[in-house]
């Protein structure tokens, strides 16, 4: 079974600087699936960025990129710039063929004006 | 094109008492997933819908869950009786094709009392 990892309940940032979240899993198969997703105050949660497993160039999306490190099983995600609106919970999330995502158990983020 | 959406955003219970969650997908979207995050802990799969059919339902914690999804569009899910550790946010997620990005509701807040 699939398993994720996200050692950091907390974090804070000032707004404008840069962070990065943690995540770690741990599976025994070769082309999978990993996403970082955003949970606002609105609790809708929004799909920030996905990275294939066989790509070895680390996915970005505007302000956001990971650090995907697939012999460590390692898949950070930095926000740079970052802005009020990010301040969010984030949830690291695994998925491999036809199963269901597995999540990890968030990390949330509060940027400081 | 409207998202997912889920009704009620909060409902309050007593234990002992029933309560059901609705979740109306994204028109034309073959699969419906359902997800739980009990308070600190991570978001778990509860079971997974192609159409109208039940394709996975492995998370679901025990018999008093029950899930359905009528005609392969809305789907309900139904907690009978409630209990204390039923309380927690109730996602529900669709999408056209398996592995395809999943589109994520803004969740139900059940809470037993």
């Amino acid at each position: 079974a699939q398993t994720v990892t996200q050692s950091q309940p907390e974090m804070s940032v000032q707004e404008a600087e840069t962070v990065t979240l943690s995540c770690t899993y741990d599976t025994s198969e070769n082309n999978y699936y990993l996403f970082w997703y955003k949970q606002p105050p609105s609790r809708q949660m929004i799909l920030v960025i996905r990275q294939e497993a066989y790509k070895q160039q680390n996915a970005t999306e505007n302000r956001f990129s990971v650090n995907f490190q697939k012999a460590a099983k390692s898949f950070s995600l930095k926000i740079s710039d970052s802005q009020l609106g990010d301040t969010a919970m984030y949830f690291c999330a695994f998925h491999f063929g036809n199963e269901k995502l597995t999540f990890g158990t968030g990390t949330r983020l509060t940027i400081i004006p | 094109e409207a998202g997912v959406t889920q009704f009620p955003s909060h409902s309050v219970i007593e234990k002992g008492q029933t309560v059901t969650l609705r979740c109306d997908p994204i028109s034309g979207h073959d699969n419906l997933y359902w997800y739980r995050r009990v308070m600190g802990k991570e978001i778990k799969f509860l079971l997974h819908f192609v159409k109208e059919s039940k394709q996975d339902e492995s998370g679901m914690p025990n018999n008093r869950f029950l899930a359905e999804r009528t005609g392969g569009t809305y789907s309900t899910l139904k907690v009978q009786p409630a209990e204390l550790e039923d309380s927690g946010v109730y996602f529900c997620a669709s999408s056209h094709y398996l592995n395809e990005k999943l589109f994520f509701g803004s969740g139900t807040q059940l809470s037993v009392l």
